[in-house]
């Protein structure tokens, strides 16, 4: 079946330095992409999302890059701070919103 | 505030039991869904709800049921829990399927 997932189930990162999430999605027909950040305790929380007509898009501290070619998208977080631990989802769906999937996470400890 | 409010946070309840979890939000919003998360496998997709009285069968909805009567509620009904259902349920809604999704503070559900 479809499926997304993460290269690496945790990441620990140096407050200050850059943190990248990578993601590989293996539907061709995905067309959106998103990715939530899940806070211990709490529900998931929207960060930036990108279709595939573009390869880029920027948001506050955020940089989601997708790559249709090897079908992988990933998570930039510039200058990594204390309230970046979380879990890190990604997900995708195709243009109707049909076979939408997540991906297991991948937990970002950031290091003082 | 915009919010998606589910009731209970926490339950407990034996095998057999009907039980209903409720979820409310104030956006305005026709698309709902719920989802459960379990370690290692992601947030799943019980059921959805593209407007009043529009419900449809999302990648795991056996032993599930939901109802959409009014645009903010969308209440997921377990008729017989069992143990396999203990989860934690996460309600989501969003403007329309393909968009930014907010999330309930989640439901952890124990079924002994």
């Amino acid at each position: 079946g479809e499926s997304v997932g993460l290269h690496l189930p945790t990441l620990s990162v140096q407050e200050g330095d850059n943190s990248i999430i990578n993601c590989a999605y293996s539907n061709s027909a995905s067309d959106y992409f998103i990715w939530y950040k899940q806070e211990s305790g709490k529900g998931p929380q929207f960060i930036i999302d990108i279709r595939s007509n573009m390869d880029k898009r920027q948001g506050q501290r955020v940089t989601v890059l997708l790559n249709k070619t090897v079908k992988h998208l990933s998570l930039q977080i510039a200058a990594t701070q204390p309230g970046d631990s979380a879990v890190y989802f990604c997900a995708s769906a195709d243009n109707y919103g049909q076979n939408f999937v997540f991906g297991p996470g991948t937990r970002l400890s950031v290091l003082p | 505030e915009a919010q998606v409010t589910q009731n209970p946070r926490y339950l407990i309840t034996v095998t057999g039991k009907k039980l209903t979890v409720t979820c409310s939000q104030n956006m305005n919003h026709e698309y709902m869904s719920w989802y459960r998360q379990d370690p290692g496998l992601g947030l799943r997709q019980i059921y959805y709800s593209m407007n009043v009285e529009v419900t449809d069968k999302g990648d795991v909805p056996e032993g599930y049921k939901v109802s959409r009567k009014e645009k903010r509620n969308f209440p997921l009904i377990l008729e017989s829990p069992s143990p396999n259902q203990t989860s934690l349920y996460f309600c989501a809604s969003s403007i329309h399927r393909v968009s930014e999704a907010f999330f309930g503070q989640g439901t952890r559900l124990t079924v002994v």
